[in-house]
C-alpha cells in the first residue's frame, strides 16, 4: 500500500535561516510521482513541484530546493534563507497511477514557522 | 484562466440537515477529485471522477454521502443527514489528464460546521 510519512510535526526557525522538511514514501511500484504542496494560513492548496520515478535530478526554484533519492525512498524540500511568507503547512505527497488509480496519497503535514 | 471554483466557501448548518457542496473543475479537465481534511484524519480522498463517470468511490465514508458529477464542468458532494463529526474542510481538485502527465489542482475549500 502506499504510504508518505512526514515525521516533522512542527518546525519553528528564525527568519533567513535554511530549513529542510523530510518526507519518506513507500510504494510497490518502479513507476511513481511525488508531489508537494503548500497549505498557507488562508487555507487553499498550492501545488510546488512534481517529480517522477525516473527522475532523481535535484531541482531548484528560487529558494526553494527538492532531493529525491530513491535509495532511501525519500524526497525532501529545503527552503533556503527561509521568510515569513513560508510559514504554512507543507505536504509529501505520492501517486502510483500505472494501476489505474488517480489518487493522491498525502502524508500528515509539517508545520512550518518562521519566525521574524 | 479561472481556478477550480468552490461553493460555499463556508457552511454552518445543524445536525441533521441535507449539505451541498458545488464545484466547477478547471475548464477540458477530465478528472474531479473530492477531498477531505480533518485534524484527526488529514486529507483523505473521498471520491473521483474521469470524464464525468464515478471510477473510485472507496472513500466515502458511509451511504449519507453522495457525490455525483452530470457534466464536465459540475459536481456535488451531498452529506445527507449530516453529523457533528462530518465537520471539516471539503477540497475539490481537478486535473486535465492522469497524474501521469499533471498534478491535480485544488480549489479554495469549503470549511463545513455541523452544529
Amino acid at each position: 500500500a502506499q504510504k508518505v510519512t512526514q515525521a516533522q510535526t512542527e518546525i519553528s526557525v528564525v527568519e533567513k535561516e535554511d530549513v529542510t522538511l523530510d518526507c519518506v514514501y513507500e510504494t510497490r511500484d518502479t513507476t511513481y510521482y511525488l508531489f508537494w504542496y503548500k497549505q498557507p494560513p488562508s487555507g487553499e492548496l498550492v501545488f510546488l513541484i512534481r517529480r517522477n520515478s525516473f527522475d532523481e535530478q535535484n531541482e531548484i526554484s528560487g529558494r526553494y530546493s527538492w532531493n529525491f533519492q530513491k535509495s532511501t525512498s525519500s524526497f525532501n524540500f529545503t527552503i533556503t534563507a527561509s521568510q515569513v511568507v513560508d510559514s504554512a503547512v507543507y505536504f509529501c505527497a505520492l501517486s502510483e497511477p500505472n494501476f489505474g488509480n488517480e489518487k493522491l496519497t498525502f502524508g500528515t503535514g509539517t508545520r512550518l514557522t518562521i519566525i521574524p | 484562466d479561472a481556478g477550480v471554483i468552490q461553493s460555499p466557501r463556508h457552511e454552518v448548518t445543524e445536525m441533521g440537515q441535507e449539505v451541498t457542496l458545488r464545484c466547477k473543475p478547471i475548464s477540458g479537465h477530465d478528472y474531479l477529485f473530492w477531498y477531505r481534511q480533518t485534524m484527526m484524519r488529514g486529507l483523505e480522498l473521498l471520491i473521483y471522477f474521469n470524464n464525468n463517470v464515478p471510477i473510485d468511490d472507496s472513500g466515502m465514508p458511509e451511504d449519507r454521502f453522495s457525490a455525483k458529477m452530470p457534466n464536465a464542468s459540475f459536481s456535488t458532494l451531498k452529506i445527507q443527514p449530516s453529523e457533528p463529526r462530518d465537520s471539516a474542510v471539503y477540497f475539490c481538485a481537478s486535473t486535465p489528464s492522469g497524474l501521469g502527465t499533471d498534478t491535480q489542482y485544488f480549489g479554495p475549500g469549503t470549511r463545513l460546521t455541523v452544529l
